[in-house]
């Protein structure tokens, strides 16, 4: 099957920036996806990315890089709001559901 | 806005006792998806839908069914609750195909079952 790999937990500073990485496996591979998931409230789609190279959207951009299985996700002034699980899902040909990470959680601490 | 519905937030179930979660989507998704999401363990895929009266085996379908006699509608079945089924359970929907449009999957609010 297919493995998505993310960093269990993080801690960053209110007004930094931080750089959540998930590895993947490519054979198959479609494109990425990005969510976010406050504690006790259901994930939102974040992004998507499917051609190598840095998508910007507001303060959160995510990165691609297909021949390497790697992507991250990118975010700049942090706010207290932006602690939360940030869960990497892959896409793979075959109409086969996304393939989730078990998900990063980030503090944001002042 | 899409909206993917579940009708219980929280649920308190004896041990035995047969367990129905609904999810209605309004958007005519293809597809829809039941998963599970416990402390360290993720999201895991329990059932999935890619069309009305058709069902496949996610990675953990195991004292588990499901039901959709309607597009809009797919429901998720405890045949005999146990303890180890406390969990939150998450419905999701999406239209079918490749790409952003077909990989996007919109979650429900979640349904938090305590089995005791």
């Amino acid at each position: 099957g297919q493995n998505i790999d993310q960093p269990t937990e993080m801690t960053a500073t209110e007004g930094a920036i931080v750089q959540i990485n998930c590895t993947y496996q490519t054979s198959g591979f479609n494109g990425l996806f990005w969510y976010q998931q406050h504690a006790g409230e259901a994930p939102t789609f974040l992004s998507y990315n499917v051609l190598d190279g840095l998508e910007e959207k507001g303060r959160f951009s995510s990165f691609l890089s297909r021949s390497k299985g790697y992507s991250y996700l990118l975010l700049k002034e942090l706010q207290m709001k932006d602690s939360a699980s940030y869960l990497c899902a892959g896409g793979y040909s075959g109409n086969t559901p996304l393939v989730f990470g078990k998900g990063t959680r980030l503090s944001v601490i002042a | 806005d899409v909206k993917v519905t579940q009708s219980s937030r929280y649920l308190v179930k004896r041990t035995g006792e047969k367990v129905f979660l609904e999810c209605v989507q309004d958007m005519d998704h293809e597809n829809m998806f039941w998963y599970r999401q416990d402390p360290g363990l993720g999201l895991r895929l329990i059932y999935f839908s890619y069309d009305v009266k058709m069902k496949e085996k996610g990675d953990i379908p195991e004292g588990y069914s499901v039901s959709r006699e309607k597009k809009e509608r797919f429901s998720l079945i405890l045949e005999s609750a146990s303890t180890n089924q406390t969990s939150m359970y998450l419905c999701a929907s999406s239209f079918s195909g490749q790409g952003a449009r077909g990989n996007t999957i919109y979650f429900g609010e979640g349904s938090w079952l305590t089995v005791v």
